[in-house]
Order: structure tokens, then C-alpha cells, then sequence
């Protein structure tokens, strides 16, 4: 199986940053997925990670390390409408995508 | 507004009747996913295409569903003899093949419940 783990649900204030963790369990994929979901919305592209390391992309950047099954999504100067769901997702063998249950951001003032 | 389309967006039948919903993906892309969400959970595997094959279907779905991408354009998906159990958010996906990392880009899904 590929067992996937995140915390339910975080809180932090505006302004501030936040880490994201997830953690997985599979004997092997392509790349791992970052996706935000708002409540009643689908979900929308964050990141992408296939090596080890850091992607940037503005305030979000995204981290893997395969060795230790880990990753995590980091918000900075945390804004109100990055209160949302976050979905970490492996992109397995013809690109199909096995999801975590998400963690729920509430972005305080 | 990603490109990707699902008809309808909300959906209530009865326990036991027939449900079918529709999924435009973006025309350029060769690959269409279907997956259902519940609450609090993320969006769980069902089914996808690759052009008009159908190349894989998980085991959580049972023979009341079905699906179909005739001409590897849209895909519909029908469930039959519906279940309370059924209600869930259905989402469609769609990528191209090598496209970057192959991101699968989301429709806003088709809310079903049924009572």
C-alpha cells in the first residue's frame, strides 16, 4: 500500500509560516503532488517533487526526501484565502495520483 | 477555471435509480481520471483512460459503476441501482502523456446524494 499521512488540521495566523507535513509509505513513485483544495472546490496544482530537495514557487515551495518518506509544503506571509485544504498526493505508474486525506489550514487574523 | 468541465454539478436521486455524469476534459489530453470524494477525505481512485481504453479500475468499484470515453474526447460515468453509500463529490481529472509531471488537472466535480 501507499499509506499517507498528514495532520488534520493546523492553524496559524496571517502573516506568519506554516509547514505541512506528509508522510508515505510505498515501495516506489514517480513524483509527489502538492494540491490546495478551498471547501467545495476541486483541487488545484501546487507543486510537484520528483528529486530530493526544495521547489520554490512564490510564497508556496515543496520538499521531498525519498529516503525518509517524508515531504512538506511551506506557506509564507500566510494570507486569509490560504485557509484551505492541502492534499498530498504520489503520482504513481500512469500518472494516477493516490491521496492523502488532507490537512484543513485556518488562517487566523 | 481549469478546462475541465463535469455536467452535471449536483446531482439527488433516490436510492435505487440510475445516475450518469459527463466530463470534458482539456482537448489536447490524452489521459481522463474519475475519483470520488468524501468528506474529509481525499479523492479516492476509480478509473482512467487513455485515449478511448479504459486501462484501469480500482477494486473499490463495484459492477453498479461504468465508464466510458467513446471517442477519447468526454467520459461519462453511470452508476446503477444507486446506494446512500454512493453520495460522494465525483471528480474528473485530465493530463497529457509526458506532459509536465504529468499534472492531472481537476473539473469541479459532480456532488451526488442520495436519499
Amino acid at each position: 500500500g501507499q499509506n499517507i499521512d498528514q495532520p488534520t488540521e493546523m492553524t496559524a495566523t496571517e502573516g506568519a509560516i506554516v509547514q505541512i507535513n506528509c508522510t508515505y509509505q510505498t515501495s516506489g513513485f514517480n513524483g509527489l503532488f502538492w494540491y490546495q483544495q478551498h471547501a467545495g472546490e476541486a483541487p488545484t496544482f501546487l507543486s510537484y517533487n520528483v528529486l530530493d530537495g526544495l521547489e520554490e514557487k512564490g510564497r508556496f515551495s515543496s520538499f521531498l526526501s525519498r529516503s525518509k518518506g517524508y515531504s512538506y509544503l511551506l506557506l509564507k506571509e500566510l494570507q486569509m484565502k490560504d485557509s484551505a485544504s492541502y492534499l498530498c498526493a504520489l503520482n504513481t505508474n500512469a500518472g494516477k495520483s493516490t491521496f492523502g486525506d488532507g490537512t484543513t489550514l485556518t488562517v487566523k487574523p | 477555471d481549469t478546462g475541465v468541465s463535469q455536467d452535471p454539478r449536483h446531482k439527488i436521486t433516490k436510492r435505487g435509480q440510475n445516475v450518469t455524469f459527463r466530463c470534458d476534459p482539456i482537448s489536447e489530453h490524452n489521459r481522463l481520471y474519475w475519483y470520488r470524494q468524501t468528506l474529509g477525505q481525499g479523492p479516492e481512485f476509480l478509473t482512467y483512460f487513455q485515449n478511448e481504453a479504459q486501462l484501469e479500475k480500482s477494486r473499490l468499484l463495484s459492477d453498479r459503476f461504468s465508464a466510458e470515453r467513446p471517442k477519447g474526447s468526454f467520459s461519462t460515468l453511470e452508476i446503477q441501482r444507486t446506494e446512500q453509500g454512493d453520495s460522494a463529490m465525483y471528480l474528473c481529472a485530465s493530463s497529457l502523456t509526458g506532459g509536465p509531471s504529468e499534472t492531472q488537472y481537476f473539473g469541479p466535480g459532480t456532488r451526488l446524494l442520495v436519499l
